[in-house]
This record gives C-alpha cells, structure tokens and sequence, in this order.
C-alpha cells in the first residue's frame, strides 16, 4: 500500500526557514517523479514543485522559485522541501503527492500545516 | 501558463441525481494531461480521472470523463452521499501543472 507522510510544518515568522519532509512507502521511490503541492487555508490546490527520480531535474512554480528547494533521499524514502525566506501568502497545507506518469497525481498524504506569522 | 475556469462554482443536487461539471482551459490542453479530483472537508484530494477520460484505481464506473481541446466534462451518472465534495480539473503541460479554482457539489 502506497502511503505519503508529511511533517516538519509549524508557526514561523515571516523571514524564516523551515523544513518539510514526506516519508513515502509502498513503492520504489527512485521510479517516480515527486511533487509538492499547496492549498491555503479555504483556497484551491496550487502546484509547487517537482523532482524527477534520482534527484537531478527540479522544477518550481514562480512563485517560490529562489525561495524554495525541492529533494530527495531515495536511501531513505524520503522527500524533501526547503521552504526559506517565508511570507504570509505562503501559509497553506503543504501535500506531497506521487506522479502518476501521467501528468497527475496518484497519491497524496494528508498534508503538514504551514503559518507563517509574526 | 494554462488558466482552468470550472463551472458551476457550487452544484446543488440530490443523491440518486446525474452530475455534469466543466472544466475549460485558456488554451488547447492535451488530453493525456487533464486529470480530475475530489477533496473532502479536512482530507488529502484524491485522483479520479486522468488522460481526461480514464478512471483511476479504484474509481467506480459512475464517474466518467470526457473533453478535448479547451472543453472537458466529468460527470457523475448517479451521485451518492460519499460523492458531495470539491471537484477540481488539473493540467501538465509545458513543464508547469494548474488547477482549477473547483466546483463545490452540495447536497440539495
């Protein structure tokens, strides 16, 4: 069974960094490209960033690029988001999400709550 | 970058009722790229349709895709009480994914 598990969300102010992780199992990792995706609090899912298999291919939306840094340790199932440089417009819950290779998203996990507030 | 406009905003229907919601892009979207959700208050979304007409694993065959171009449509033939949630449509191209603002189904 494919499972997603986020953590690593919290309070910051705005400014700050914070890290977020996704503990993925069920399926080999390295096959697949990964994703973030957020949604801010009563607001629609917006796509943030992507990472190809073995870690070499990034992708991000404009909106946090530079900000942002997307990876991965296949070794441990793990995803990773860098998140620095914080703004209020980036409080949301952070999903990680498997691709389909198909240009969607198979699997999420239940996400990790970020607030960035003074 | 490719704007998704969904249609209705809010779909307010009964159990046992047929669901159609449209999804349209600012410009032709390629069908193997469109995917649509469902989200239920407090949960993660979950994949439903993708190549546009394609049901994910799992998905019972009441839901249904359709479209081409810059029109799609997901519809749901009967809706039962699981299925009153937030749809939204999403596109990959040009190495950028967008969702839809989504569409809200009520229970009448």
């Amino acid at each position: 069974e494919v499972q997603l598990v986020e953590s690593g969300g919290g309070l910051v102010q705005p400014g700050r960094s914070l890290r977020l992780s996704c503990a993925a199992s069920g399926f080999t990792l390295s096959n697949y490209w990964m994703h973030w995706v957020r949604q801010a609090p009563g607001k629609g899912l917006v796509w943030v960033s992507r990472i190809n298999g073995d870690g070499t291919y990034t992708t991000y939306a404009d909106s946090v690029k530079g900000r942002f840094t997307i990876s991965r340790d296949n070794a441990k199932n793990t995803l990773f988001l860098q998140m620095n440089s914080l703004r209020a417009e980036d409080t949301a819950v952070y999903y990680c999400a498997k691709d389909s290779r198909a240009g969607s998203f198979d699997y999420w996990g239940q996400g990790t709550l970020v607030t960035v507030s003074s | 970058e490719v704007v998704l406009t969904q249609s209705p905003g809010t779909l307010s229907l009964s159990p046992g009722e047929r669901a159609t919601l449209s999804c349209r892009a600012s410009q032709s979207v390629s069908s193997t790229y469109l995917a649509w959700y469902h989200q239920k208050p407090g949960q993660a979304p979950r994949l439903l349709i993708y190549g546009a007409s394609s049901r994910a694993t799992g998905i019972p065959d009441r839901f249904s895709g359709s479209g081409s171009g810059t029109d799609f449509t997901l519809t749901i033939s009967r809706l039962e009480p699981e299925d009153f949630a937030v749809y939204y449509c999403q596109q990959f191209g040009s190495s950028s994914y967008t969702f839809g603002q989504g569409t809200k189904l009520e229970i009448k």
